[in-house]
């Protein structure tokens, strides 16, 4: 059974450009998850969708956004970006919102 | 003060021995917790999920959780080099994946 994958695995940006990471759950799952984690603050939590709604959301600005597809695919967007936005950026998906949350590998974003 | 508190470590301990790691929490809310495995370079794999206050055992790894302290454990037996990864306590207030607040991460090494 395939894991969460996320795309692309690394990315290099400059500061001010938007950029959209994407991921895919586990199959048969319908709840995503992401998750910002850098050395200093840990993982933090952005945002949760379910059935194409956002559910959930954490302590970040608006530059931070997301979606979900019907397929259950979700696709998280920030814009304007700023050198701190450097970070891991990690998917989780849940078979639904009661059930615990399996992590991708994560995206590697460095803002220059 | 952050919601949950981990030891950042570095802890260090021979092969064989038994490993405790712990974390504080201060939301009286969260009801479910979470030990999260995590590999340099990958994402956080779920090691144990478990709800309210008690014991739960997985092969070498026990979950404790104290909610009258706001403390929980994670007990790893029999420690092998394999195990050296950084290990999170994850938490919640809602039922399975939801807006996790996770700790710092406390990073293990098993030396042969």
């Amino acid at each position: 059974k395939a894991g969460v994958t996320q795309t692309p695995r690394y990315l290099i940006k400059t500061r001010g450009q938007q950029v959209t990471l994407s991921c895919s759950p586990i199959s048969g799952h319908r709840s995503v998850s992401w998750y910002q984690q850098t050395p200093g603050q840990g993982l933090q939590f952005l945002f949760e969708y379910f059935s194409e709604t956002q559910r959930n959301k954490g302590n970040f600005p608006g530059r931070f956004s997301g979606r979900q597809f019907s397929n259950s695919r979700s696709e998280m967007n920030v814009s304007t970006l700023e050198l701190g936005d450097s970070a891991l950026y990690l998917c989780a998906s849940s078979l639904n919102m009661n059930t615990e949350a399996f992590f991708g590998q994560g995206t590697r974003l460095t803002v220059v | 003060q952050k919601e949950v508190e981990q030891d950042p470590g570095p802890l260090s301990v021979p092969e064989g021995a038994i490993v405790s790691l712990n974390c504080t929490y201060s939301n009286s809310a969260f009801q479910y917790f979470m030990w999260y495995r995590q590999y340099s370079r990958k994402g956080p794999e779920l090691l144990m999920y478990t709800y309210s206050s008690g014991n739960k055992e997985d092969g070498r790894f026990t979950a404790q959780v104290d909610k009258s302290s706001k403390y929980i454990s994670l007990f790893i037996r029999d420690s092998q080099p394999s195990d050296s990864a950084t290990y999170l306590c994850a938490m919640s207030s809602f039922q399975g994946a939801q807006k996790l607040v996770f700790g710092q991460g406390t990073r293990l090494t098993i030396n042969p």
